[in-house]
């Protein structure tokens, strides 16, 4: 089984819609990030957060919000769609107990707004 | 502001050796990353650098000098499934990851 799942993998919505992706983990990291990967860009943060308590915004965390259910969930919603947020979305997880702080990613979200 | 740069595309034959070079221009420098990703998929992890010098992984080895804000990745043997495109990452001062674009690698027979 993936360390990392992400869910759905595809999502088709229209403007104005609230949609969630979801992101769990069996890694035990306390770690937890949502990147948004556009074509010829590089990946960029939107929130992360290092524990159940802590959530912190990313580079571009506008239209967007998060929840940290538990240590091993982390949420990412858009409140109200817009086309500009086509794209791929990944979550990742990362342990800094584990020297390097190494991000490990899911498979990924592809999300088309209408 | 803060910079990673990369060439867009690169190609090379089957075989052969490969590197992909990267530079950088961050608020502070915590370690650097590089990360393959084919295409629609995840990136996953294939090297870090946080002292100067060479670090070897099998057909895989990553170079990084601090003072040039410099990096390269380096593929030997190169194999078809090496396609792909192939991340750069630097955290910053503030424990953050910057990324480049990538780099995608084309293989050819």
């Amino acid at each position: 089984d993936a360390d990392v799942t992400q869910t759905p993998r595809n999502r088709i919505t229209k403007t104005g819609k609230r949609i969630m992706l979801e992101c769990s983990q069996t890694k035990g990291h306390d770690r937890m990030y949502w990147y948004r990967q556009d074509p010829g860009l590089g990946l960029r943060l939107i929130y992360y957060s290092f524990d159940v308590k802590d959530i912190n915004k990313g580079e571009i965390s506008d239209g967007y919000s998060v929840s940290r259910q538990a240590q091993a969930k982390f949420s990412l919603s858009l409140e109200s769609a817009i086309p500009n947020q086509t794209a791929l979305y990944f979550c990742a997880t990362s342990d800094l107990a584990g020297d390097t702080d190494t991000q490990y990613f899911g498979p990924g979200t592809r999300l088309t707004v209408l | 502001g803060q910079n990673i740069d990369q060439p867009t595309e690169m190609t090379a034959t089957e075989g052969a050796i490969v590197q992909i070079n990267c530079t950088y221009q961050t608020s502070g420098f915590n370690g650097l990353f590089w990360y393959q990703q084919h295409a629609g998929e995840a990136p996953t992890f294939l090297s870090y650098n946080v002292l100067d010098g060479l670090e070897e992984k099998g057909r895989f080895s990553s170079f990084l000098s601090r003072s040039k804000g410099y990096s390269y990745l380096l593929l030997k043997e190169l194999q078809m499934k090496d396609s792909a495109s192939y991340l750069c990452a630097v955290r910053d001062s503030n424990y953050q990851l910057i990324w480049g674009a990538g780099t995608k690698l084309i293989i050819k027979p």
